[in-house]
């Protein structure tokens, strides 16, 4: 079956300094990769969708200059948490969509990021 | 605005029996409804709806759509320990497949 990695699986950074966090669709092409963020005990909530090859289209209120996506391959999509606050503390997951059945999104096993 | 809600919230019960979780929307233009089941991290896909009436089957788990009342359930029958997780669903409102999480079903199945 269709499998997304993602690294690292935990990170701990200090306030003001900058995280990445990459997702991989292992055995399959990815066109589009979403990113979602996961408070304890909420929901996921898009951030921000990913297309190889162009720019990423963010979600309201997801600040595109702090949360920057780069999906340079369809196997490869990163984001990279600029300028991390406490309150970026929070669950990292992305999801990938395969070229052939867009409606399934195969998750990531999520990156836990925090703040201290 | 697009929401997805999800009841109960929380969820206890004892091996075999059958529970039903609900998840009810409002989207501006429907195009799917899923299902997934999210353990301790990653959700995995369960069922993708989009035809109201025709129902989903798994094993011991089923789901059925109700466009005109905009809900969906899901059954899981003769539950077992395994089956505790959180139950997602999700809604595509535009046919972009970026999907609406509703926040989710706590199952706990007790031995």
């Amino acid at each position: 079956g269709a499998v997304v990695s993602q690294h690292p699986s935990w990170v701990i950074c200090k306030s003001g300094t900058s995280v990445k966090i990459e997702c991989r669709s292992l055995d399959f092409q990815a066109t589009t990769m979403f990113w979602y963020r996961q408070f304890p005990k909420q929901s996921l909530m898009l951030m921000a969708t990913s297309n190889e090859g162009s720019k990423a289209t963010y979600e309201q209120g997801v600040e595109k200059d702090k949360f920057l996506i780069n999906h340079a391959s369809l196997t490869l999509s990163t984001l990279t948490v600029t300028s991390a606050h406490p309150e970026d503390s929070s669950f990292y997951i992305c999801s990938a969509s395969e070229v052939r059945s867009s409606y399934e999104q195969y998750f990531g096993p999520g990156t836990r990021l925090t703040v201290t | 605005e697009d929401k997805v809600v999800q009841s109960p919230l929380s969820l206890v019960v004892h091996e075999g029996d059958t529970v039903t979780l609900n998840c009810s929307y409002e989207v501006t233009n429907f195009r799917s409804l899923l299902w997934y089941k999210q353990e301790k991290k990653a959700p995995t896909f369960l069922f993708m709806l989009t035809s109201s009436g025709i129902e989903k089957k798994s094993g011991r788990l089923s789901s059925i759509l109700d466009k005109k009342e905009l809900f969906s359930i899901l059954n899981i029958t003769a539950t077992q320990t395994g089956d505790s997780a959180v139950y997602l669903c999700a809604v595509d409102p535009s046919g972009t497949y970026k999907y609406i999480f509703g926040t989710g079903t706590r199952l706990k199945v007790l031995a």
